[in-house]
């Protein structure tokens, strides 16, 4: 039972690249999210899946799409990167909504040049 | 909209002392409160709960939090710290849309 994993662990990418961070959990959990942590600013939600099937905008979407594969599977794409994407991003899962406790990866560690 | 203040960006302790991390909330219904705890380089792992019903809470590795609805606050204590407590903590706070608000976190360090 590997709980939540992420791909890849770190990244560097070039002003203007894209590239999809991956997010799969195997605990049959209904709802997905993704964050990223900046110092001094905690984590912010970037978007959420409340279930397969949706999609939700969180507090800082801008630059972001997002995409809920499959049930065990959501992934988010920056489509052209910019130096404030440098961040870490982190995938949790959580079994259903109304704030449930969220599990969380291990993270994904992006610098944008 | 929730939000969540922690006050302290950095607490030193002794090993073997009490901690208190504070946590203030801002939400209009019953919140949901939640500790969580990271290590360097790792993700997020959950110390604690408080959904309703009995305001102290107990988690894991020794630690417990107390809900003052009056205060708007959620503060973690632990009576004994030990080296592997040493790590970043982080209070949230949800609703009903799914969504969670994180403070920004207080790093602990433990001294020999």
């Amino acid at each position: 039972n590997a709980g939540v994993t992420q791909t890849p662990k770190f990244q560097v990418l070039k002003t203007g690249q894209s590239m999809t961070l991956q997010c799969a959990q195997d605990m049959n959990h209904n709802s997905m999210y993704w964050y990223r942590q900046d110092p001094g600013m905690g984590l912010r939600l970037i978007y959420y899946s409340a279930s397969e099937g949706t999609t939700d905008k969180g507090e800082v979407p801008n630059g972001y799409n997002v995409s809920r594969l499959n049930k065990r599977e959501f992934s988010l794409r920056l489509e052209s990167a910019a130096p404030s994407q440098t961040s870490v991003y982190f995938c949790a899962s959580s079994r259903a909504g109304e704030a449930d406790t969220q599990y969380f990866g291990p993270g994904t560690r992006l610098t944008v040049l | 909209a929730q939000s969540v203040t922690q006050p302290d960006i950095h607490i030193t302790v002794s090993e073997g002392a009490s901690l208190e991390l504070r946590c203030n909330y801002s939400y209009g219904a019953t919140p949901y409160l939640f500790w969580y705890v990271q290590s360097p380089g790792q993700g997020l792992q959950l110390l604690l709960k408080y959904f309703s019903g009995d305001t102290l809470v107990q988690g894991i590795k020794g630690f417990e939090a107390e809900f003052k609805r009056s205060q708007s606050s959620f503060n973690l204590r632990k009576p004994s710290v030990h080296w592997s407590d040493a790590a970043e903590y982080f209070c949230a706070v949800g609703s009903n849309d799914y969504k969670l608000s994180f403070g920004a976190g207080t790093t602990v360090t433990v001294r020999a």
